[in-house]
């Protein structure tokens, strides 16, 4: 069955640090990969995407994901956060088969410290 | 182009009432999808529709909760006899026709439901 898995839950950074989010996926066939942004009280938001192709991927807001396929993996990056991208950032994944679903990780909730 | 409109935004029901939710996609789009999001649990899926069809429920709870979308007028997702634990933010998300589970998914700000 397909699944996706963020380890983190909650991750505090710094302003100006760097960010990476974690994203670990399971689906049998190759993997649409999305990277979403929930602000509190609001819908969600996509910040990239990826489909085929280049496995690094840009995004809205400066972010970037890299999709590994060795690693099932598709980490979100942003080389210098700020405070306005403290958020909850979703992944999933879209399935191209059965009934086109996507499957969403739990969340990581983004704290960014002044 | 009006993005995925839900309402109410908050709804509160006592125990054993019904509570519905609407959510109209963005103009164009005949795919619609029903999200569960409870805290520290993420998005679930509940339900995917096409127009006049339920394409997949595997989400759904087995009882008291049903969707529909109709050939004309809103997606709608019904919850009857509510209880404390359906409390949980419902979000509704379009696509278009033609991109089945590769492309964006476009939400709505969600319903929040309170059960008393």
């Amino acid at each position: 069955a397909q699944s996706v898995t963020q380890p983190d839950i909650h991750i505090t950074v710094s302003e100006g640090a760097s960010l990476e989010l974690r994203c670990n996926y399971s689906y049998g066939a190759t993997p649409y990969l999305f990277w979403y942004v929930q602000s509190p009280g609001q819908g969600l938001q996509l910040l990239l995407k990826y489909f085929s192709g280049d496995t690094l991927v840009q995004g809205i807001k400066g972010f970037e994901a890299e999709f590994k396929r060795s690693q099932s993996s598709f980490n979100l990056r942003k080389p210098s956060v700020h405070w306005s991208d403290a958020a909850e950032y979703f992944c999933a994944v879209g399935t191209t088969s059965g009934t086109y679903k996507y499957i969403f990780g739990t969340g990581t909730r983004l704290k960014v410290l002044a | 182009n009006a993005g995925v409109m839900q309402n109410p935004r908050h709804l509160v029901r006592r125990r054993g009432q019904e509570a519905r939710l609407r959510c109209s996609p963005m103009k164009g789009h005949s795919h619609v999808y029903w999200y569960r999001q409870l805290p520290e649990e993420g998005l679930k899926f509940m339900v995917y529709l096409q127009k006049e069809n339920i394409i997949d429920e595997s989400g759904m709870p087995k009882e008291r909760f049903s969707a529909e979308f109709p050939k004309e007028g809103p997606s709608i997702l019904r919850i009857q006899q509510v209880v404390r634990g359906d409390s949980a933010a419902y979000f509704c998300a379009s696509s278009p026709p033609e991109t089945g589970g590769t492309g964006e998914l476009f939400f709505g700000e969600g319903s929040r439901l309170t059960v008393l």
